[in-house]
């Protein structure tokens, strides 16, 4: 079935580090990948998405590139800061599957120290 | 816009007793999810509910009856609470024709937190 693994974590970075989350997918077919971010006692909300091979989402200083090659869409961000201490999930809508929901990765928390 | 609401925040409970958790959205979304989330096992699907009047089981639905009351509410029911349902249950909804291919994006709320002694 569709899967997606995510690196573990913890990670620690010291603010305006540079940072990559990776994030690899099994899946039939062509899907559309996400990133959701879960900041403390809060639910999850999207950070980005993209829906086709190569396409590029972005938001709030971070991006991912959809691979279709190495079935991969690892997060990047240039500089990251306190308030990106989050709990970040990788996620997947595999197309012509059906009625087949987001299947999401275990989540890396990301801890943010100035 | 409230978005999706969930109630309890917090709810403890005995082995053994029942309790259902409710959720409610107004973006007039299809879908609608319940998820529970517990340490180094991420998010996993408990029901979810393709359009008012469907649902169908997800990754691990036992223990737990769902009820899709009308387009806006989807409740979550444990009928005998056990320890192993401690954990922080997530409503979710999205808006997608009423199918789950293409560029979904799920809208989550706030989280329950349950405990079972």
């Amino acid at each position: 079935g569709d899967s997606v693994t995510q690196m573990e974590g913890p990670v620690t970075l010291s603010e305006e580090a540079f940072l990559t989350i990776n994030c690899t997918y099994t899946a039939t077919g062509y899907p559309s990948l996400f990133w959701y971010v879960q900041y403390p006692g809060e639910g999850l909300q999207l950070l980005l998405k993209a829906t086709k091979a190569d396409d590029k989402g972005s938001n709030k200083g971070f991006e991912a590139t959809y691979r279709k090659e190495t079935t991969s869409f690892h997060l990047e961000k240039g500089s990251v800061q306190v308030s990106d201490s989050a709990v970040y999930f990788c996620a997947l809508s595999a197309l012509n599957s059906g009625n087949t929901p987001l299947v999401f990765g275990k989540g890396t928390r990301l801890s943010v120290i100035a | 816009n409230a978005g999706v609401t969930q109630t309890p925040k917090f709810q403890v409970l005995k082995t053994g007793q029942s309790m259902t958790l409710q959720c409610a959205q107004d973006m007039n979304h299809n879908s609608m999810y319940w998820y529970r989330q517990d340490p180094g096992m991420g998010l996993r699907l408990i029901y979810y509910s393709a359009s008012e009047g469907t649902t169908d089981k997800g990754e691990v639905p036992n223990g737990y009856n769902v009820s899709r009351l009308n387009k806006r509410e989807f409740s979550l029911r444990l009928e005998s609470a056990a320890p192993s349902q401690t954990s922080v249950y997530f409503c979710a909804s999205s808006w997608d024709g009423g199918q789950f291919r293409g560029a979904n994006v799920l809208t989550f709320g706030a989280g329950s937190r349950l405990t079972v002694l």
